[in-house]
């Protein structure tokens, strides 16, 4: 079965200063890998994804993520943080394929972002 | 339209009301799921459905009833729910592998009092 862990439960950084959230996963195969964004009360927007070809992924926001299979790792990245940035963040892995297809989350990073 | 609606927003129920949560997609998804996200949890997957049949039960309590009436709707219904039931409870949909992705709605804030 598939898992992730989000090693950092609480991350602190100044504003305009580069972000790296950590993610390594676990599965079978190649999965498909996701970083979703949650503010208080809200529902999940999706960052980023990966599925297959380059390793490096573009998202929304000024948002990367590198998948290093030999690592089993999927990290975000940010070069210049803002404080809308602000909120939590969890990696998910999802399982390829078939009837019983799902979405596994991480435990999650809370981002909070000092002036 | 790429987006999943969920409906109501917020809803406060007692223990022994009967009440449903909604979920919409127009995006020709054929595989649906609820989640449960206590506060400062990830959200926790409850049910998947595919081609409108329950693929995936999570074991949860039969004091949660899903049901999928056709592609586009996604339903779940409760009853003699406890306090310890109150969260945030998502619907998402995708392709049927994963594949691009999983599309969330806003949830529905759900308190038993």
């Amino acid at each position: 079965a598939q898992s992730v862990t989000q090693p950092d439960i609480h991350i602190t950084v100044s504003e305009g200063a580069s972000l790296e959230l950590r993610c390594n996963y676990s599965y079978g195969a190649t999965p498909y890998l996701f970083w979703y964004v949650q503010s208080p009360g809200q529902g999940l927007q999706l960052l980023l994804k990966y599925f297959s070809g380059d390793t490096l992924v573009q998202g929304i926001k000024g948002f990367e993520a590198e998948f290093k299979r030999s690592q089993s790792s999927f990290n975000l990245r940010k070069p210049s943080v803002h404080w809308s940035d602000a909120a939590e963040y969890f990696c998910a892995v999802g399982a390829r394929g078939g009837a019983t297809n799902k979405l596994i989350f991480g435990t999650g990073t809370l981002l909070a972002v000092q002036p | 339209d790429t987006e999943v609606t969920q409906t109501p927003k917020h809803l406060v129920m007692g223990m022994t009301n009967k009440k449903s949560l909604k979920c919409e997609q127009h995006m020709g998804h054929r595989a649906m799921y609820w989640y449960k996200q206590k506060a400062k949890k990830p959200p926790e997957l409850m049910f998947v459905y595919s081609y409108e049949k329950l693929s995936i039960n999570e074991s949860v309590p039969s004091r949660f009833s899903p049901e999928c009436p056709n592609s586009s709707l996604l339903n779940l219904h409760l009853h003699a729910l406890q306090p310890e039931d109150s969260a945030l409870y998502l619907c998402a949909s995708s392709q049927l592998d994963g594949s691009y992705g999983y599309t969330f709605g806003s949830g529905t804030r759900l308190t038993v009092v």
